[in-house]
């Protein structure tokens, strides 16, 4: 079945960037719309973006000036960067597949990953 | 669109039945809601797509329901393995947001 991978830098110094990959492993990434979700520590879900393999994205406000979402079809992995990282951005990153397609009306995500931890200090 | 989960803290006992609200500061399309339940150091797993529509392997004592701003989630028979948070979350448009979770203690 189709399995979610998070990788990258556990740690990260503040003002630098965040850089983190996805590995979709089981089926193909062209299918879907990817997404980026974080938690910070004892806290709640917060939706980062999406990227589709034809390029298409789309980014919380809040973060978009910071975010840069791309994909990787050959390796079949897409990757989050996150620029000028502070404290705040400290959280369990979950990479999540948007369920919905052309012929399945799942407006939801339908499957994670089990989530990397960066830390933002120095 | 805001999304409010209440109450924040649920404690009940095994076999009683459990009532989430959702709240939306917005009107949210029937086919745009869904509930996920996280337990510690797991992702979330989706439970409830589409208002009231199942996701595979989901238990049917999870039914939801809903529409325009108001919605919830009813967990009947509790099992102490329910136990974890809940949250709910929309997709009119972008952004996608979530609630802030419900907490379901089961003892």
């Amino acid at each position: 079945q189709v399995q979610l991978q998070e990788s990258g830098p556990g740690l990260v110094k503040p003002s630098e960037t965040l850089s983190l990959t996805c590995t979709v492993s089981g089926g193909s990434i062209t299918t879907h719309y990817w997404n980026w979700i974080r938690q910070p520590p004892g806290k709640g879900l917060e939706w980062i973006g999406y990227i589709h393999h034809s390029g298409s994205s789309n980014y919380n406000p809040p973060l978009k000036s910071r975010v840069t979402m791309s994909v990787d079809t050959s390796k079949n992995q897409f990757s989050l960067k996150l620029s000028s990282a502070t404290a705040a951005d400290t959280a369990v990153y979950y990479c999540a597949r948007w369920g919905e397609t052309a012929t399945i009306k799942l407006r939801a995500f339908d499957l994670w990953g089990q989530g990397t931890m960066v830390t933002v200090s120095s | 669109i805001v999304l409010t989960q209440s109450p924040g803290t649920l404690s009940l006992s095994p076999g009683e039945r459990a009532t989430l609200s959702c709240r939306a500061s917005q009107s949210v399309s029937s086919t745009s809601l869904a509930w996920y339940q996280q337990k510690p150091g797991q992702p979330p797993r989706l439970l409830i797509y589409g208002t009231s529509s199942r996701a595979t392997g989901i238990s049917d004592r999870f039914s939801g329901s809903g529409s325009g701003t108001d919605f919830t989630l009813t967990i009947s028979r509790l099992d102490p393995e329910d136990s974890g948070v809940y949250y709910c979350q929309q997709y009119v448009g972008p952004p996608l947001t979530f609630g802030g979770g419900t907490k379901l203690e089961i003892k």
